[in-house]
């Protein structure tokens, strides 16, 4: 059965700490692994990650894939109240492109 | 652009009717997919598509039904609504390749059956 598990499944955190978002997967012909933000509504594209071991940045947040450990990380450093959302990572795999697995998603809280 | 556009974005419906979700994108996008989020837990694929006239089944396939009859529109149809179908839905579209942005999502609709 192909899955993406998400660790932890929340978190809450102070403005200014760094946190660290992780996901993992077993699926069948890996394409690649991408990570969203959803706030109150639908969610929002952060980062698609294809390769081992090559970071992809946006201003905080960055993420980096380690295919041998089938696994990902979402940092966010010097945390704002802004980046309270819950943060999903999904899977595309399989034969046909686009086929996505999500996982439950981390749900961040920033306090001030 | 308008993106990916979904309606109604609020639905009642009574044990047993039926209903059509609409999504429709301008991207000329491919593919196109119907999740459903339910609280405390990520999106499961109901039913996708890779272009016009293929469907496929997801994950919670059992009480829906797609169609693609354009490469703009994939509706999704609920048979015969049961509390348990009670739950957001997203419709979310992409390309199938060269694609660096992930999927665009529509703005969802939030679905209660009594």
């Amino acid at each position: 059965e192909d899955k993406v598990v998400q660790s932890p499944l929340s978190l809450v955190v102070h403005e200014g700490d760094t946190v660290t978002l992780n996901c993992s997967y077993e699926v069948t012909n890996f394409r690649s692994l991408l990570w969203y933000k959803q706030e109150k509504k639908a969610p929002t594209f952060l980062f698609m990650l294809t390769s081992s071991g090559i970071e992809k940045k946006s201003g905080r947040l960055s993420s980096i894939l380690d295919k041998k450990e089938l696994s990902s990380i979402l940092n966010i450093t010097a945390t704002q109240t802004g980046d309270s959302a819950i943060y999903l990572c999904a899977v595309e795999f399989g034969t046909n492109a686009g086929k996505s697995t999500f996982g439950d998603g981390t749900t961040l809280t920033v306090k001030p | 652009n308008a993106g990916v556009t979904q309606t109604p974005k609020f639905q009642v419906l009574k044990t047993g009717q039926s209903m059509t979700l609409q999504c429709a994108q301008d991207m000329n996008h491919e593919y196109m997919s119907w999740y459903r989020q339910d609280p405390g837990m990520g999106l499961r694929l109901i039913h996708y598509s890779v272009g016009a006239g293929i469907t496929d089944q997801g994950e919670v396939p059992n009480g829906y039904n797609v169609s693609r009859s354009t490469t703009e529109d994939f509706p999704l149809r609920l048979l015969s609504a049961a509390p348990s179908q009670t739950s957001v839905y997203f419709c979310a579209s992409s390309y199938l390749s060269g694609k660096s942005g992930g999927y665009t999502f529509g703005s969802g609709t939030r679905l209660t059956v009594v």
